[in-house]
């Protein structure tokens, strides 16, 4: 069956863009979780959706990032006004219930802001 | 005490040999300890968990050893394969948690 994809794989945005980075889980799963990671540097969480109900977003560096996952299954993360400090991958990942389970991780976005 | 901490950050084993990978915790309330492999241009893949009741878990080639009261685990991987050349991170979460702390990530290298 289909994996995790995440739209667009690439993206370039020049500094204050606002952009839009896309997730399509698993079918059927339940928890949704974002992930930015770094260069050189493992996942670092940034937010978790059960369903579309945003459960923890303890993680998103600033009130610029802002996640939705209004059906249950498809999630966006918004970032606007971008910094160069946003450039990173940014990973989806799902698994079918959530805690302590198996996650699934898309290919990631690539993000550089120049 | 939610970090992660992995080493070495990059490791060279010949073909045939045994790559090995350490982590370190630090809060006693993690209770899943998943291993996973990223290779360039992909997300990460689960590789292989356990959990603090066992002391060792074996899959394949893979074998992750777990210390609770040292509060280490590691993973062995045996007659490491050039295919084997990947990015492997040790991370750990809570039951009742949403988060998974990621450590750092080591960079394997095998050699044919």
């Amino acid at each position: 069956g289909a994996g995790v994809s995440q739209s667009p794989r690439y993206k370039v945005a020049k500094r204050g863009q606002d952009v839009a980075l896309r997730c399509d889980p698993i079918s059927g799963h339940v928890s949704l979780f974002w992930y930015q990671q770094a260069l050189g540097q493992g996942p670092e969480f940034l937010t978790y959706f059960q369903n579309e109900a945003q459960l923890d977003k303890s993680g998103l560096p600033s009130d610029r990032f802002f996640a939705e996952r209004p059906e249950g299954s498809v999630s966006t993360l918004k970032i606007q006004r971008t910094q160069q400090e946003d450039s990173a991958v940014y990973l989806c990942a799902s698994s079918l219930s959530g805690r302590g389970e198996t996650q699934y991780f898309g290919p990631g976005t690539r993000l550089l802001v120049l | 005490q939610q970090q992660v901490k992995q080493s070495p950050q990059s490791l060279i084993v010949q073909k045939g040999g045994i790559s090995i990978i350490n982590c370190a915790y630090e809060n006693t309330a993690f209770d899943y300890f998943p291993w996973y492999q990223q290779f360039p241009g992909k997300g990460p893949a689960l590789l292989i968990a356990i959990r603090p009741d066992v002391s060792e878990k074996k899959e394949g080639r893979f074998t992750i050893s777990f210390n609770k009261s040292a509060k280490q685990f590691s993973l062995h991987i045996m007659d490491s394969q050039p295919g084997d050349s990947a990015t492997y991170f040790c991370a750990a979460s809570m039951t009742g948690g949403f988060k998974t702390i990621f450590g750092a990530g080591t960079r394997l290298f095998v050699k044919a």
